[in-house]
């Protein structure tokens, strides 16, 4: 069963930094393309960026709010995958979610399906 | 600003069908496969449909999902208090190179 748990979410000064981690069971990190998804305070969903697999180069993907401030990064060893954050703005403060895409076999067809499985969550303050 | 629009909200009566729709263009639903995800209140989004209309296979036959053009269309029959949640639709956006959330539309059953 595939399992994904966020941490290490908190309240953090504007320009300050943090380290979100996601540890994953079920499934090998290295294997999957993962997602960070954030949602601000009763706003809608934000794509954050992507990892693929190492099977397709690991490239990394990111919105253009957070490009050149976030990193995605994982951990074989530890099955996680990491949300490194900096520079960070009071307009950062959202619940982060870990998400993993999931191909998907029917009638003989594999089919992608993106953000399959989903973390609860962790929550990210900015303010001084 | 999402590049992905959908109505705010919508409001069923129980039992009832609802259909939401998300607009996009041709960078996005035009030619990618869209999600429909599901929010219940205070938890975390779950995926109802990929590849524009398939389910997990944990999700009931209620839901049914749609595209043509640069719109899609999520359905759900028989409304039951428990669908009562905010309903996003996602897709690649190959222009700005990020997966993209419509605005969301929340789903009332009175």
């Amino acid at each position: 069963e595939v399992q994904l748990v966020e941490s290490g979410g908190g309240l953090v000064k504007p320009g300050g930094s943090l380290r979100l981690s996601c540890t994953a069971s079920g499934f090998t990190v290295s294997a999957a393309w993962m997602s960070w998804v954030r949602q601000a305070p009763g706003k809608g969903l934000e794509w954050v960026g992507r990892i693929k697999s190492t099977s397709d180069a690991g490239t990394t993907s990111y919105a253009a709010p957070v490009k050149g401030r976030f990193t995605i990064s994982r951990d074989v060893s530890v099955n996680k995958l990491f949300l490194q954050m900096n520079s960070l703005k009071t307009e950062d403060t959202a619940v982060y979610y870990c998400t993993t895409d999931e191909l998907v076999y029917s009638g003989g067809y594999a089919y992608f399906a993106p953000l399959y499985f989903w973390g609860q969550g962790t929550t990210v303050t900015v303010s001084s | 600003q999402s590049v992905l629009t959908q109505a705010p909200s919508v409001s069923v009566a129980p039992g009832q069908k609802v259909t939401i729709a998300c607009s996009g263009g041709s960078s996005n639903i035009g030619n990618n496969d869209v999600c429909w995800y599901q929010q219940l209140p205070g938890t975390a989004p779950k995926l109802l449909i990929y590849d524009n209309n398939k389910r997990p296979s944990r999700i009931p036959d209620r839901f049914s999902g749609s595209k043509s053009g640069t719109s899609a269309t999520l359905g759900i029959t028989g409304l039951q208090t428990g669908d009562e949640a905010d309903y996003y639709c996602a897709t690649w956006d190959s222009s700005l190179s990020v997966y993209v959330f419509g605005t969301g539309t929340k789903v009332t059953v009175l």
